[in-house]
């Protein structure tokens, strides 16, 4: 079956830096998305990689290992506001979303 | 494995007919789902909040009597794209809140995608 596996909940310090890992089964690969969503908000998109590497995009960052069948998302300089669900999800080969269940993160003073 | 789940996974129609999508939860029972439209690459735009039982409520700028949300059980809510025309072709995706986790009530899970194209 497909499967998206993240971390259900990280804590980490204002103004640390924090990766949140995120591993994939799937049929097929069409690219990999990460989504920010705050309580009682739509996700916010950040980030798409479709080919191996690193995608930097001011504080944060999103890496992509196809042939590991992972990737991270890197935040830099926490700040108060990035307290909120991170989301995994995965376009398969019928450009389908399959999603992983959030993390969520807690930034503490 | 999924918990979420769309039917039909993507649909071409004629400009002027009507698309119906579903959107089931699986394992759960969920009486709040929400229905987004996805671009290419950009956030999910929330369209509506669709609650079991009772009418829909539309976010600013959707037209309710375009896209018809009927939530008929704790498991089923679907998208009516009446009159489509080629400016709805889109991805639409619903996600479904489970009351049930733990008391978090802000866990949805997101299903597949529906990809629409209107000719």
């Amino acid at each position: 079956g497909q499967n998206i596996d993240q971390p259900t909940e990280m804590t980490a310090t204002e103004g640390a830096i924090v990766q949140i890992n995120c591993t994939y089964q799937t049929s097929g690969f069409n690219g990999l998305f990460w989504y920010q969503q705050h309580a009682g908000e739509a996700p916010t998109f950040l980030s798409y990689n479709v080919l191996d590497g690193l995608e930097e995009k001011g504080r944060f960052s999103s890496f992509l290992s196809r042939s590991k069948g992972y990737s991270y998302l890197l935040l830099k300089e926490l700040q108060m506001k990035d307290s909120a669900s991170y989301l995994c999800a995965v376009m398969d080969s019928n450009y389908q979303l399959i999603w992983g269940a959030g993390t969520k993160l807690i930034i503490k003073p | 494995g999924a918990v979420v789940s769309q039917h039909p996974s993507r649909v071409i129609c004629k400009s002027g007919t009507s698309v119906k999508i579903e959107c089931r939860s699986l394992d759960f029972q969920a009486t709040t789902m929400f229905w987004y439209r996805q671009f290419p690459k950009q956030s999910l735009m929330l369209m509506a909040t669709s609650n079991e039982g009772s009418k829909a409520t539309y976010e600013q700028g959707v037209e309710k009597d375009k896209f018809l949300i009927n939530h008929a059980s704790l498991t089923l809510s679907t998208l009516t794209v009446t009159s489509a025309h080629p400016e709805d072709s889109s991805f639409y995706i619903c996600s479904a809140r489970d009351l049930t986790s733990g008391g978090d009530t802000d866990t949805q899970y997101f299903g597949p995608g529906t990809r629409l194209t209107v000719l």
